[in-house]
């Protein structure tokens, strides 16, 4: 069945420097979204991409869709604090997210 | 726009006893709602798709029997866990999207998820 898997689990960054995760599926997708939960909060949806090569920017926050579309990169440059959550990937319809980036950020 | 609301926010119960959870989109008509739940530190895992009026999708290794799903209006759906036991002691999430409306609330097809659930089972 369809995999995906998201790395790295877990993403400690100095604040003010740049950091990516990576989500990627063992098949074709036709979409990825990606969403962020804050720490005892509950998942808000950032992004959705569908064309191969496709790449969108939300300020500090810029997302891929790989050639193939069966990978996507989330690339945070200059951290802030307030940046810190799980990062999901999510694709297809039946399929649970990915098992999510947990960013932590020092000041 | 695009609020999705969940009661109760927690709850504690004896075991054996059974706990309904509500999921309500507010101000959008949810043609699908899902219910999720979540261990500390991991990801959602998808419990089952509820669609208005139909029977309820449940994913592999989730008991229909023991977790009911009912979805009995375009704004509301329930997960009921029956005879609970302290395994079943969980962050349960609902989400709900709105398909196929024209200038509807999910533009993108995305999922609007309610505060979650927190169920202990003692």
């Amino acid at each position: 069945g369809q995999q995906v898997m998201q790395i790295p689990q877990y993403q400690h960054v100095q604040e003010g420097e740049d950091f990516t995760t990576y989500c990627n599926s063992s098949t074709t997708l036709s979409n990825i979204q990606w969403y962020k939960q804050r720490p005892g909060g509950h998942p808000v949806f950032l992004i959705q991409l569908v064309k191969s090569g496709e790449v969108k920017k939300q300020k500090r926050l810029t997302f891929q869709f790989g050639e193939a579309k069966k990978n996507s990169s989330l690339h945070i440059t200059a951290t802030q604090t307030t940046d810190v959550g799980t990062y999901f990937c999510w694709v297809g319809y039946k399929l649970s997210f990915g098992a999510g980036t947990t960013v932590t950020v020092r000041a | 726009g695009a609020v999705v609301s969940q009661h109760p926010s927690w709850v504690i119960c004896k075991s054996g006893t059974s706990v309904k959870i509500e999921c309500r989109s507010l101000d959008f008509q949810a043609t699908t709602m899902f219910w999720y739940r979540q261990f500390p530190k991991q990801s959602l895992m998808l419990m089952a798709t509820s669609n208005e009026g139909s029977k309820a999708t449940y994913e592999q290794g989730v008991e229909k029997d023991k977790f009911l799903i009912n979805h009995a209006s375009l704004t509301l759906s329930t997960l009921t866990v029956t005879s609970a036991h302290p395994e079943d002691s969980s962050f349960y999430i609902c989400s709900a999207r709105a398909e196929g409306l024209a200038g509807g609330a999910s533009k993108y097809n995305e999922q609007f998820f309610g505060p979650g659930t927190r169920l202990t089972v003692l």
